[in-house]
C-alpha cells in the first residue's frame, strides 16, 4: 500500500548547488504535506509543510512545490550544503482526524564538497 | 527548545517478554503518536491517542500492543509478548492541537532501539 512515494532512493549534489527531492501521492485525501530530515540512529526532524491549499511554501533554503493535479510534490534546497547530507522522508496527512503521517520511503541526499 | 524524550534509547530483549517504551510529549502538545521503523523500511504509523483514547490504529498495532498516559507527561508503549519481526526503531511524536492551519506538524523523539532475541 504505496500512498507515498519517493521514487529516487538516493541523490548526490554538489555543494552550492540545488538539491530536488521528489515525491508523488496517490491518495487525494491527502491535505498536508510535509518533509521530514533524518540522519541514522535518530528521530525524523521536520523540515517544513504545506497545505493542500498552496503550492508553494518557502523557508529559508527550502521551498516546497505542490502539484495537486500531478499528485506530485518537490523539495528544493538551495544552495545545497554538506550538513544537508541525511535522508528526506515526505509525508502525506489526511486531516481531521486522528492525522496519522503517512511517509513515503525516502530519499538519501549527499552533498559532496 | 521544547522537545520530545524517549527511554531507553536502547533495549534487548528475548522473545515472549513484555517491554515498555517510554515517551515525554512536549507538554503543551496533546495529540500522541508512536511509530516505528523496521531497518531498511520506511517509517509506519502504529497509534494516535487524543484525549485520554486511541483516536487511531494500524493493522500491525494488534492486541499485543497498548497505549497509556498514566500521568500528564509521560506517553507509553508495552509490547506485551515480544516477537523477533517487532525489532525496529520505535519514535514517538506530537502535535498541537488541529486548528487552525499550521497545526499539523508532529514532533518525534530520539527513538528506541528495540531488539528482539
Amino acid at each position: 500500500d504505496q500512498q507515498v512515494k519517493q521514487n529516487s532512493p538516493s541523490l548526490s549534489v554538489q555543494e552550492g548547488r540545488i538539491s530536488i527531492l521528489n515525491c508523488d501521492y496517490t491518495n487525494s485525501m491527502f491535505d498536508y504535506f510535509l518533509w521530514y530530515k533524518k540522519y541514522p540512529a535518530e528521530g525524523p526532524t521536520f523540515l517544513i509543510s504545506i497545505s493542500s491549499i498552496k503550492d508553494k511554501n518557502e523557508d529559508g533554503r527550502f521551498t516546497v512545490f505542490l502539484n495537486k493535479s500531478a499528485k506530485h510534490l518537490s523539495l528544493h534546497i538551495v544552495p545545497s550544503q554538506p550538513g544537508d547530507s541525511a535522508v528526506y522522508f515526505c509525508a502525506a496527512i489526511v486531516t481531521g482526524g486522528g492525522n496519522k503521517l503517512t511517509f513515503g520511503t525516502g530519499t538519501q541526499l549527499k552533498v559532496e564538497l | 527548545e521544547p522537545e520530545v524524550t524517549q527511554t531507553p534509547s536502547h533495549q534487548v530483549t528475548q522473545m515472549g517478554q513484555e517491554v515498555i517504551l517510554r515517551c515525554v510529549p512536549i507538554s503543551n502538545h496533546l495529540y500522541f503518536y508512536w511509530y516505528r521503523q523496521i531497518l531498511g523500511q520506511k517509517v509506519e504509523f502504529l497509534v494516535s491517542f487524543y484525549n485520554n483514547e486511541i483516536s487511531e490504529k494500524s493493522e500491525i498495532f494488534d492486541d499485543q500492543f497498548s497505549v497509556e498516559r498514566p500521568d500528564g507527561s509521560n506517553f507509553t508503549l508495552k509490547i506485551r509478548s515480544t516477537k523477533l519481526e517487532d525489532s525496529a526503531m520505535y519514535f514517538c511524536a506530537s502535535k498541537t492541537s488541529g486548528r487552525p492551519w499550521g497545526q499539523e506538524t508532529q514532533y518525534f523523539g530520539p527513538g528506541t532501539r528495540l531488539l528482539v532475541l
